[in-house]
């Protein structure tokens, strides 16, 4: 059974700095999904990555199969990325808890 | 496009009562899902469906059934709901199972 974890659970940040987020996981896995679900509930995806390094305005996303372990990043950290960040496993659709990024201005 | 809906948004059911969760994607996706998330603990996933025609089960499928009525939807049933179902139920679909899921906006469901 595969094992999804995310660090850390909580996360408070003041606007502009470097932010991240980690996510570990027991069974090799051939992809890794990043997702981003806001306030109200919607969840959008961000990242879906198999290897080496992603990278979307502000945020980087990696991963290191052999160590199973993917890091998001978020650069110049605002207000409006505060929301709940999750890692998945799509090989066998598992989910971290998700970490709860808070961003004061 | 649409993408992925849910309906209903909300829903307060009885104990023993029973309902359907209706899901509708319009992307063309062969995959479809059902997820429950709960306070601390993620989403689980419940059933799914790899391609129209068949569905498989997930995680935590005890006290659901689906259906994949075609290719556009995948409906979540509950033949008699108890409290512990409360939660909030995504649908998502994505081209196939390795590919990026499409999240609907989910239903709360609250279990009295």
């Amino acid at each position: 059974k595969n094992e999804v974890e995310q660090s850390p659970q909580n996360l408070t940040a003041q606007e502009g700095e470097f932010i991240t987020i980690n996510c570990s996981y027991s069974v090799g896995i051939s992809a890794l999904h990043w997702l981003q679900q806001h306030p109200g509930g919607g969840i959008v995806s961000l990242f879906m990555l198999s290897s080496g390094k992603k990278k979307h305005g502000r945020l980087i996303a990696t991963i290191n199969i052999q160590e199973k372990h993917s890091s998001l990043h978020i650069t110049a950290s605002h207000p409006r990325d505060s929301a709940v960040y999750i890692c998945a496993s799509l090989n066998d659709m598992r989910f971290g808890a998700g970490t709860r990024l808070t961003v004061k201005p | 496009n649409a993408g992925v809906t849910q309906t209903p948004k909300f829903q307060v059911l009885k104990t023993g009562q029973s309902m359907t969760l209706q899901c509708a994607q319009d992307m063309n996706h062969n995959s479809m899902y059902w997820y429950r998330q709960d306070p601390g603990m993620g989403l689980r996933l419940i059933y799914y469906s790899a391609s129209e025609g068949t569905t498989d089960k997930g995680e935590v499928p005890n006290g659901y059934n689906v259906s994949r009525l075609n290719k556009r939807e995948f409906s979540l049933r509950l033949e008699s709901a108890a409290p512990s179902q409360t939660s909030v139920y995504f649908c998502a679909s994505s081209s196939s199972t390795e590919e990026t899921q499409y999240f609907g906006p989910g239903t709360r469901l609250l279990v009295l």
